[in-house]
């Protein structure tokens, strides 16, 4: 199975700052790799597909890149509705595997 | 709107079997396959497997190989996923999802852009 990892685990941000999340696998997966975001008590959302791809509906101010190996997902000015947890996903090999989550909290 | 309802919260004792369902509404619940993947407590995301409500066809992870089984029905456009010989560590939220597919030409690729509609996710509690 491809392995995931995330850094940092946890980021403590305010309101307006620009917060980037890495997303490591385990081998390479081109571009084959989604995040979702997570807050309490409701499903995961998608955010980006294709690494880079904004999904529908979402804003902006998130933005994803990378291939291969590494990733990010950056937000660029962060909202108050943004203090979630994030995932990655591979998309590339079955079975699909997830990152272990970023949580994004208030400083 | 498209959106995914799942069946309510369970109770079970270890050894016993659990069903969770899925309904589908605001699109065409044959054109799209359904996921399902389990959160367990302060735990990250586990992807348990697909199915494609238009052939029937399904694809399990290995963990889960011979203890979970996915039906679907067409008539009312519900996906099922059945877990049995349940475990205090099969204690977890679970969700269905819809694919999201990649299709560059007539082919599609199942899971290749992620999963775009979730469930609300059903709690698991396997307890003696």
């Amino acid at each position: 199975d491809i392995q995931m990892t995330q850094s940092p685990s946890s980021v403590s941000a305010s309101v307006g700052d620009r917060v980037t999340i890495t997303c490591r696998a385990s081998q390479g997966i081109s571009s084959w790799l989604a995040w979702y975001q997570e807050t309490p008590g409701k499903a995961p959302k998608l955010l980006i597909y294709s690494a880079s791809t904004l999904q529908s509906g979402v804003p902006s101010r998130f933005s994803g890149g990378g291939s291969g190996t590494e990733f990010t997902l950056s937000i660029s000015s962060l909202q108050p509705e943004d203090f979630a947890t994030y995932y990655c996903q591979q998309t590339s090999n079955y079975p699909f595997t997830f990152g272990p989550g970023t949580k994004v909290d208030v400083k | 709107q498209v959106q995914l309802v799942q069946s309510g919260a369970e109770v079970k004792k270890p050894g016993a079997s659990v069903k969770v369902s899925c309904k589908a509404s605001g699109y065409t619940f044959s054109d799209y396959y359904i996921h399902w993947l389990r959160q367990a407590p302060g735990q990250g995301l586990e992807w348990m497997g697909w199915i494609n409500p238009n052939s029937g066809g399904t694809d399990y992870a290995q963990k889960f190989q011979g203890r979970v089984t996915l039906t679907w029905d067409t008539s009312t456009a519900t996906a099922d996923m059945d877990l049995s010989s349940l475990r205090s560590d099969d204690t977890a939220v679970y969700f269905c999802a819809r694919d999201f597919p990649y299709c560059p030409s007539l082919s599609c690729y199942p899971g290749a852009n992620g999963m775009d509609v979730w469930g609300q996710g059903t709690t698991v509690t396997v307890s003696s």
